[in-house]
């Protein structure tokens, strides 16, 4: 089985600023790993993934996370926010199966 | 195309009421997965349809908890004799096969809050 803590709850940050979201995870098994983002009032939809290759990986709107095997991590961060990306941040992880284990989710919001 | 949706949006109900949850998957997505998000909590599996194989129940959290699945497509959430423990999001996903790697598509949520 496979768990994932979100380490911090809130994170308020102001518009241009960098923000930078932990995860960090435990598996007995290789994972694939996810950032899942609901906008307010809308569904869950997938931010970005790591399958394999390059650690590194970016999604359209600016976000990157780094997957880095010996510290179990895989943390989110955008150099610059916008009012828009205020919204709850998920990560999770998929082990030997296809069974998502979510984290507890964290709260962005964006100030002017 | 049309996105996962889910119905009723919210459901209040009294204590010792069953409720349905329906699920209508992304046409063509074979696989479909229930999860329950509880406040403050991350979502935590309940119950894994692929095609016509047997579904995987091992998330379901008591007997009173049920979900079929008519061929690849509407799912039900039955929740029997409704406990105020039972109050939380409710949200459904479906993906292509079920593989682990691929993204899993959500719904909006059906909101439950049992009084």
């Amino acid at each position: 089985a496979q768990s994932v803590t979100q380490l911090d709850s809130q994170v308020p940050v102001f518009e241009e600023a960098p923000v930078e979201l932990r995860c960090n995870y435990s598996s007995s098994v290789s994972v694939y790993l996810f950032w899942y983002v609901q906008y307010p009032n809308q569904g869950l939809q997938l931010l970005l993934k790591y399958l394999s290759g390059s650690t590194l990986v970016e999604s359209i709107n600016g976000f990157e996370a780094e997957f880095n095997k010996s510290q179990t991590s895989f943390h989110l961060r955008k150099p610059s926010v916008h009012i828009s990306d205020t919204a709850e941040y998920f990560c999770a992880v998929s082990g030997y199966d296809y069974k998502l284990s979510f984290g507890a989710g964290t709260t962005v919001t964006v100030r002017a | 195309g049309a996105g996962v949706s889910q119905s009723p949006s919210n459901k209040v109900t009294e204590k010792g009421k069953d409720v349905e949850l329906r699920c209508d998957p992304i046409s063509g997505h074979t696989a479909l997965y229930w999860y329950r998000q509880r406040l403050g909590q991350g979502l935590e599996f309940l119950i894994y349809f692929q095609g016509n194989s047997a579904p995987d129940k091992s998330g379901l959290p008591s007997d009173r908890f049920s979900a079929e699945r008519t061929g690849e497509s509407v799912s039900t959430l039955t929740i029997q004799r409704t406990q105020q423990e039972d109050s939380a999001v409710y949200l459904c996903a479906s993906s292509l096969v079920g593989s682990r790697e691929e993204t899993q598509y959500f719904g909006p949520g059906t909101r439950l809050l049992v009084l």
